[in-house]
């Protein structure tokens, strides 16, 4: 069955420094990978996917991941964060039977410090 | 705006009362889904509609239906609150095809007391 793991609940980093929020994701086939982003009191927002082809994939607000799957990973990076990016941050799978039924991660929570 | 709006964004009631939570989209897209968000954040979906013909209906109550009048509504009908509802409820659309992205409402946060 599909999974995803998300192992740091939350993280701070100091406004301007890096991010790498980790993903791990348990599928028996090549992954529907998503990361989407909630501020607080909105919906979930896209970030990026992977579906095939280039394994590091451009979204928006300045966000990457990299499709590794050989450490069935899918880790979102941003190299200069923002007091903006301030929110919870979800790692998804999709699995192929067309349903269209995402399995989500527990969130990474992300504060800024100035 | 095009958008996913669901209402009401706040809900408190008691224990075994009846409420609906209803949802719009307004992007043209052919599948909707009801998911819910616990105390922990986690996310899980509960139904997904298809032009208004249920595709996924994941465990959950009786209690919860959903109704799809027309391929740009889901409405959430929930009998016989209990406290373990309490959650926020959030709406999703979805352009047809295979995992395409979801866009989501802002959430209904169900309070049960």
């Amino acid at each position: 069955a599909q999974s995803v793991t998300q192992p740091d609940i939350h993280i701070t980093v100091s406004e301007g420094a890096s991010l790498e929020l980790r993903c791990n994701y348990s599928y028996g086939a090549t992954p529907y990978l998503f990361w989407y982003v909630q501020s607080p009191g909105q919906g979930l927002q896209l970030l990026l996917k992977y579906f095939s082809g280039d394994t590091l994939v451009q979204g928006i607000k300045g966000f990457e991941a990299e499709f590794k799957r050989s450490q069935s990973s899918f880790n979102l990076r941003k190299p200069s964060v923002h007091w903006s990016d301030a929110a919870e941050y979800f790692c998804a799978v999709g699995e192929e039977t067309g349903a269209n039924n995402l399995f989500f991660g527990t969130g990474t929570r992300l504060t800024v410090i100035p | 705006d095009t958008a996913v709006s669901q209402t009401p964004k706040y809900l408190v009631t008691q224990m075994g009362n009846d409420k609906s939570i209803k949802c719009e989209q307004n992007l043209g897209h052919d599948t909707m889904y009801w998911y819910k968000q616990d105390s922990k954040k986690f996310l899980k979906i509960m139904f997904s509609y298809n032009n208004k013909e249920l595709i996924i209906n994941e465990t959950v109550p009786n209690r919860f239906s959903p109704k799809s009048p027309d391929k740009a509504h889901l409405n959430l009908h929930i009998n016989s609150l209990e406290l373990g509802d309490s959650a926020v409820y959030f709406c999703a659309s979805s352009p047809r095809g295979h995992n395409s992205p979801l866009h989501f409402g802002n959430g209904t946060r169900l309070t049960v007391t």
